[in-house]
């Protein structure tokens, strides 16, 4: 089956560390994004990437980065830096600029 | 940059009578408008996108949306409301970066 994937679904993490969430896709798509979802606010743009190599900040990018060193992966990595790092995170694709975004699953991360 | 808003946190119907749920947009040039829903700690599943042609569009589950300029709207509407239909429904226009900004989300509760 063709589709986004994230892991793990659900991630705690102690103050202080680092932890990477895994997204991949088997869609051929060109366009990778990383979005945070809090209560009440949307979907927030943290990273995206259109093309293998090549990655731009969105708009709360601080405490966070990513690498594209594949098409069909976009890992992101949470970093001490990040000061409010609960949330739930989603991952998307998409094949061209006009065509609509397919969302991977989800992973909530807690910090203990 | 583009943006949408959605202007009711929250919409409660009936099941058995239509739904609306509103969306408002702010582009310079012309939109690329979508429409997606969440269901509870799940990613967003694609609805229906306006790119061009037809003002009103026909998407997944019976929904529909109708692209207004004049009033630079994109009014998610759907005839017979189920029970199923609950869940949080985002509206999105693909900024000029190519990535995708998203209205903070309206919760449709359906009644029996």
């Amino acid at each position: 089956d063709g589709g986004i994937t994230q892991s793990p679904k659900y991630l705690f993490r102690k103050e202080g560390q680092n932890v990477t969430l895994s997204c991949e896709q088997n869609l051929n798509h060109d366009a990778m994004y990383w979005y945070r979802q809090d209560p009440g606010q949307g979907l927030r743009l943290i990273y995206y990437s259109q093309i293998v190599n090549d990655f731009q900040k969105g708009d709360i990018a601080e405490g966070y980065s990513v690498s594209r060193e594949k098409k069909e992966s976009f890992p992101l990595t949470v970093t001490s830096a990040q000061k409010n790092p609960t949330a739930f995170y989603l991952c998307a694709s998409k094949r061209t600029m006009n065509t609509e975004a397919f969302f991977g699953q989800g992973t909530r991360l807690t910090v203990v | 940059a583009q943006s949408v808003a959605q202007p009711e946190d929250q919409v409660n119907v009936a099941e058995g009578n239509p739904l609306t749920v509103k969306c408002t947009y702010s582009v310079s040039g012309n939109p690329y408008l979508f429409w997606y829903v969440q269901y509870p700690n799940r990613g967003l599943q694609f609805l229906l996108k306006y790119i061009t042609g037809d003002n009103l569009v026909k998407g997944s589950y019976g929904f529909e949306a109708e692209f207004n300029k004049s009033q630079t709207s994109f009014h998610l509407k759907k005839p017979s409301a189920l029970v199923s239909d609950s869940a949080l429904y985002f509206c999105a226009v693909r900024d000029n970066n190519n990535d995708m900004r998203f209205g903070a989300g309206t919760r449709l509760t359906v009644k029996p």
